[in-house]
């Protein structure tokens, strides 16, 4: 199983700062990473698929890198609404993992 | 508008079982991949299954293989689960995902809002 490793689990920043999110893999997963994002009392949404492609509608400040077993999130600049949960997820292999969340937080 | 649907999910005693229902909309079902993610009260997304276009193949998460089975039905437009010898720790919301189209598995691009599965004495 891969086993996919988030840090921190909790980031405090402000509104108009870049935040970095980053996600490790126990093993290589190519570029088969995306990125969700969950507010309280909602569902996740779908951020990054594939490790940089932003899903429909995603602002341009959120962006997705890396390959193999590391991986990062960036916000450019924060707005209000994107304290939230930030999970990552392999589709690599089977059974199909998530990492257990970084909680961005206004500071 | 796309969207899925959950429901069937409600308080059930350890070992009894429940079945839940996915309705999708706004887009053909045939077309893609679905899955079922749970996430228990406080915690993280925890991948539970998975069912190709078809229906020819699925995936399970070890925590539930055995005892939980995925199905659909294409004509119908929906997705379901049935949970057989439910415990404790299958407590959770319940999300009916569909996978972005042209892959496999994942990724999730539609969720549902979830409908909670209690299971208690």
């Amino acid at each position: 199983e891969v086993v996919l490793t988030q840090s921190p689990a909790t980031l405090s920043l402000s509104p108009g700062e870049r935040a970095t999110l980053s996600c490790r893999a126990s093993q290589g997963i190519g570029s088969y990473l995306g990125w969700y994002q969950q507010k309280p009392g909602q569902a996740p949404r779908l951020l990054i698929y594939d490790a940089s492609n932003r899903a429909t509608g995603i602002p341009a400040r959120f962006s997705g890198s890396g390959s193999g077993t590391d991986f990062t999130l960036t916000i450019s600049s924060l707005e209000p609404e994107d304290f939230a949960v930030y999970y990552c997820q392999q589709r690599s292999d089977w059974p199909l993992t998530f990492g257990q969340g970084t909680r961005l937080e206004i500071k | 508008e796309v969207q899925v649907v959950e429901s069937g999910g409600g308080l059930v005693q350890p070992g009894g079982s429940l079945r839940l229902s996915c309705a999708a909309s706004g887009f053909t079902l045939s077309s893609h991949w679905m899955n079922w993610v749970r996430q228990a009260p406080g915690k993280g997304l925890e991948w539970v299954a998975s069912i190709k276009k078809d229906g020819g193949e699925m995936f399970y998460a070890d925590s539930v293989k055995g005892r939980f089975t995925i199905s659909r039905d294409n004509v119908k437009n929906s997705l379901y689960l049935q949970m057989n010898s439910l415990r404790g720790e299958d407590t959770a919301v319940y999300h009916c995902t569909r996978t972005r189209f042209g892959n496999r598995g994942g990724p999730f691009d539609i969720w549902g809002r979830g409908t909670m599965a209690t299971v208690s004495s």
